[in-house]
Formats: C-alpha cells, sequence, structure tokens
C-alpha cells in the first residue's frame, strides 16, 4: 500500500491565485510529515515539516501545511502564488521504521502570467 | 553548518562503463545517508541508504552497488553500466533517528548521469 499519495502529478494557477498541492498519508500511527520543493536539476529544499508540534506548519516562501489526522492529510497552501514558485513539490511521510521516508511521487506546479 | 557535496554534477558513460559516484557530509557525525534516483518523468526511488561505516541497506535489486568507507562519505557504483541507469542521482544525509522516527533528510545537488 503507497505510504504517501499526492493526487495530481501536474497543477497550473495563474499568478495571485491560491495553491493547493494535496498530500494523503497512510500511517497507524501519527508519523512526521514534510514537503519539499525541487527546481531543475537541483536536489530537494525542505519547505516545512510536521513533527507532532502544531498542526498548522508554517514554512519558507509563503507556504504552510495542516496537519488533519481525521482526514490523513497534509495538504501544502500558498494564498498567492508566485512565478518563482514553479517547481516540482514532494511530500514525504517518516514512518515508525527508524531511517526512512517514504516520498510522494511528486506534483508540478506551473505558475501562469 | 552542515553541507553535502556531491561530484561529479554531470556525468556521460557508454553503456558496459564503470560508475562512481561520491557524496560527502561536513559538519556533522554518524549521519545516516542515502542514495535515491528520479528518472524522467518519475519520483523519487530511495536506492540504498547507510546507518554507518560498513553498513548498507538495498531497497532495490539492480545493477547498483553501494559503499561507506569512512564516516561520512558515500559512494555509488556500477561495474556495467546500463542504458536504463541513466537519471538524476541525489545523496541525502539525516541525524540517525531518536525515539523511532527519522526527522528532515538535507539534499546535495545531485548528478546527472546519461548513458548512451
Amino acid at each position: 500500500a503507497q505510504s504517501v499519495t499526492q493526487l495530481g502529478s501536474h497543477v497550473s494557477v495563474s499568478e495571485g491565485a491560491l495553491v493547493l498541492l494535496r498530500c494523503n498519508y497512510s500511517s497507524s500511527v501519527p508519523p512526521y510529515l514534510f514537503w519539499y520543493v525541487q527546481y531543475p536539476n537541483q536536489g530537494l529544499q525542505l519547505l516545512l515539516k510536521y513533527t507532532s508540534a502544531a498542526t498548522l506548519v508554517k514554512g519558507i516562501n509563503g507556504f504552510e501545511a495542516e496537519f488533519k489526522k481525521s482526514e490523513t492529510s497534509f495538504h501544502l497552501t500558498k494564498p498567492s502564488a508566485h512565478m518563482s514558485d514553479a517547481a516540482e513539490y514532494f511530500c514525504a511521510v517518516s514512518k515508525n521504521n527508524f531511517n526512512k521516508f517514504y516520498f510522494g511521487s511528486g506534483t508540478k506546479l506551473n505558475v501562469k502570467p | 553548518s552542515q553541507t553535502i557535496h556531491q561530484w561529479p554534477a554531470t556525468l556521460v558513460q557508454p553503456v558496459g562503463s564503470p560508475l562512481s559516484l561520491e557524496c560527502t557530509v561536513e559538519g556533522t557525525s554518524n549521519p545516516n545517508l542515502y542514495w535515491y534516483r528520479q528518472a524522467a518523468g518519475r519520483g523519487l526511488q530511495l536506492l540504498f541508504y547507510s546507518v554507518g561505516i560498513g553498513q548498507i541497506s538495498s531497497e532495490v535489486p539492480q545493477n547498483l552497488s553501494a559503499s561507506r568507507p569512512q564516516d561520512r562519505q558515500f559512494i555509488l557504483s556500477s561495474k556495467k553500466l546500463l542504458l536504463s541507469d541513466s537519471g538524476f542521482y541525489l545523496c541525502a544525509w539525516s541525524v540517525p533517528p531518536s525515539g523511532g522516527l527519522t526527522d528532515t533528510q538535507y539534499f546535495g545537488p545531485g548528478t546527472r548521469l546519461t548513458v548512451l
């Protein structure tokens, strides 16, 4: 079974519009959850993470995500998209197996002028 | 502060040739180390991870191998490259988990490998 599911491999928004990237996880116990961003031909950069503290997590570049246990979701949002947000975004979960992450398949965000 | 290096940045190799990609981490000790591959249009695939010198776990049977000869050095190798080995290879490190859950993984800049 998939540990992390990202709905929508491609999302397109207009500049200034709301960004919503979806991530659902499967875990019998609260995991750690992460969002990473990847620009072309670069490594992954941490945007934000949830490690069982506040359920609303604020990250870099104006992004935030909310951990909803009842929905097993950790969706990423940004109120107003900027052209520089165009990139691929990965959701990841760390489960209680000590050493590994499970990554979603990624969502490419396109921002239209 | 901690930094992670990968080299080379790009590599073009013929089918059947050997491969050696290197990853080093500075500013931390006894990190967990990881090798991932991104094939074109696909997500991240975990290839290997290591929790200590000489300790390698393989996630996917394949044409590649990994070694950790020093605490902060992680090497990805192949004796004979296949076309299907082309991709973007990423190294990452994390602090060893306490209490069971791995916290943040930090990624290197990646190596673009093209096998012709």
